[in-house]
């Protein structure tokens, strides 16, 4: 079967670093994916990581480690509208070309 | 910037009623894939299609629900006999292939509420 664990919510201070944490256990791996869903919408594409290591893109940055099924999402210099679930998603081989979605984690950002 | 779109925004209907989810997706993708997302919960898949046909299925997408691409931009979800547990937001999504590195875009998402 397929499993991905995230931290349910988190909250963090404006201007901070925060680091969202994902855990995988799937039948074949293909790629990880991270979206940001703000309440009532659409998740939106954040990063994407199919090889070991930091992937950087603004401030944002994602990470992966294949052998311990583990991914993370870092968040630097957090802003008030950076408040959303951020969802972890793996694109497994038997399970098709489709995601299978973490539960996500709500971020809360505090003045 | 293209984007996924779906409509309605919103759909109330009754028990056994039948309703038609509509989404048009980005003019040079070829994937197309339906997810739910129950209140509260995680995004589950549902369906993708490619060349005119499904290519997988979940569990969830049972006789129920069917899909459709009736012409060559808009694609299709069809609940026949809405039940309660189908309340939930429903998204369409699409990708220009299924290759490792693409993402899928998804749509604002049509909230389905049946009473």
């Amino acid at each position: 079967g397929q499993n991905i664990d995230q931290p349910t919510e988190m909250t963090a201070t404006e201007g901070a670093i925060v680091q969202i944490n994902c855990t995988y256990q799937t039948s074949g791996f293909n790629g990880l994916f991270w979206y940001q869903q703000h309440a009532g919408e659409a998740p939106t594409f954040l990063s994407y990581n199919v090889l070991d290591g930091l992937e950087e893109k603004g401030r944002f940055s994602s990470f992966l480690s294949r052998s311990k099924g583990y991914s993370y999402l870092l968040l630097k210099e957090l802003q008030m509208k950076d408040s959303a679930s951020y969802l972890c998603a793996v694109r497994a081989h038997n399970y098709g070309q489709n995601f299978v979605f973490g539960p996500g984690t709500r971020l809360s950002v505090l003045p | 910037e293209p984007e996924v779109t779906q409509t309605p925004s919103h759909q109330v209907t009754q028990m056994g009623q039948e309703v038609i989810l509509r989404c048009v997706p980005i003019s040079n993708h070829l994937y197309f894939y339906w997810y739910r997302q129950i209140l509260g919960q995680k995004v589950e898949f549902l369906v993708s299609f490619y060349n005119n046909e499904i290519s997988e299925k979940s569990e969830i997408f049972d006789d129920q629900f069917s899909v459709e691409r009736p012409d060559g931009s808009n694609f299709t979800l069809k609940i026949r006999s809405t039940k309660l547990e189908d309340s939930a937001m429903y998204f369409c999504a699409s990708s220009e292939g299924t290759a490792t590195q693409e993402t899928q875009y998804f749509g604002p998402g049509t909230r389905l509420l049946v009473l």
